[in-house]
């Protein structure tokens, strides 16, 4: 299996307080990718990054924000959370001249 | 960006073929064409990609259309566990992003 880990797996907050996702892999790998999916709506690309301190927005990006200070890590953050966030957020990660990516089992977020 | 159309579901009986269709009218030259597929209630997970030819692998064939415009993704024997939302996507490798649609969720019947 791929060395992809998202924490936390499931999370519940409050209205307007701040949240951070995280995606840690251990591939070294280059690109990496968040991702939310709600009913009906298939997989949506928030943000991604193709290196660190590179990012670059997705389809879905307003609300979040991302940072990779080092290559494992790529952080997700929604400054203030609303109830149109929950959702399940997914973290992928991609080689240089892979095609193939591979996907962390996803984290539940929940904004009440 | 080239954009791909999947049925929005398809059901198979148990054992037997699946052709998922994918179209991709478009497509550019240097697309590949990359299935994944997501059980429920886990992250998506590759399945197979081509350019040009028709490929096969442990899990599925890709039969790709002469002219490139369309895809169906073929699992010979379908089984209970194959039940999945299966995504047909475009990736050009000089492209940094990745995008998928709704795909199509396949229901098996036993």
């Amino acid at each position: 299996d791929a060395g992809i880990t998202q924490s936390p797996r499931h999370k519940v907050t409050e209205t307007g307080t701040p949240v951070t996702l995280r995606c840690h892999q251990t591939e070294n790998h280059r690109y990496m990718y968040w991702y939310r999916q709600d009913p009906g709506h298939g997989l949506r690309l928030i943000h991604y990054s193709y290196g660190v301190k590179d990012t670059d927005k997705g389809e879905v990006s307003d609300g979040y924000s991302v940072s990779r200070s080092k290559t494992e890590d790529f952080l997700l953050t929604l400054e203030s959370a609303t109830s149109s966030q929950t959702s399940v957020y997914f973290c992928a990660i991609r080689g240089t001249l892979a095609t193939e990516a591979f996907f962390g089992q996803g984290t539940r977020l929940t904004v009440v | 960006d080239a954009k791909t159309t999947q049925p929005n579901s398809m059901e198979s009986n148990e054992e037997e073929p699946v052709h998922l269709p994918c179209n991709h009218s478009t497509i550019s030259g240097t697309d590949y064409i990359h299935w994944y597929r997501q059980l429920p209630s886990q992250g998506p997970e590759y399945v197979i990609h081509g350019l040009t030819s028709n490929v096969n692998n442990r899990m599925a064939s890709l039969a790709i259309a002469e002219d490139r415009k369309s895809s169906t993704l073929i699992l010979h024997r379908a089984t209970l566990r194959d039940a999945a939302v299966y995504y047909c996507i475009l990736r050009d490798e000089g492209n940094n992003d990745m995008r998928f649609g709704a795909g199509t969720r396949l229901t098996v019947k036993p």
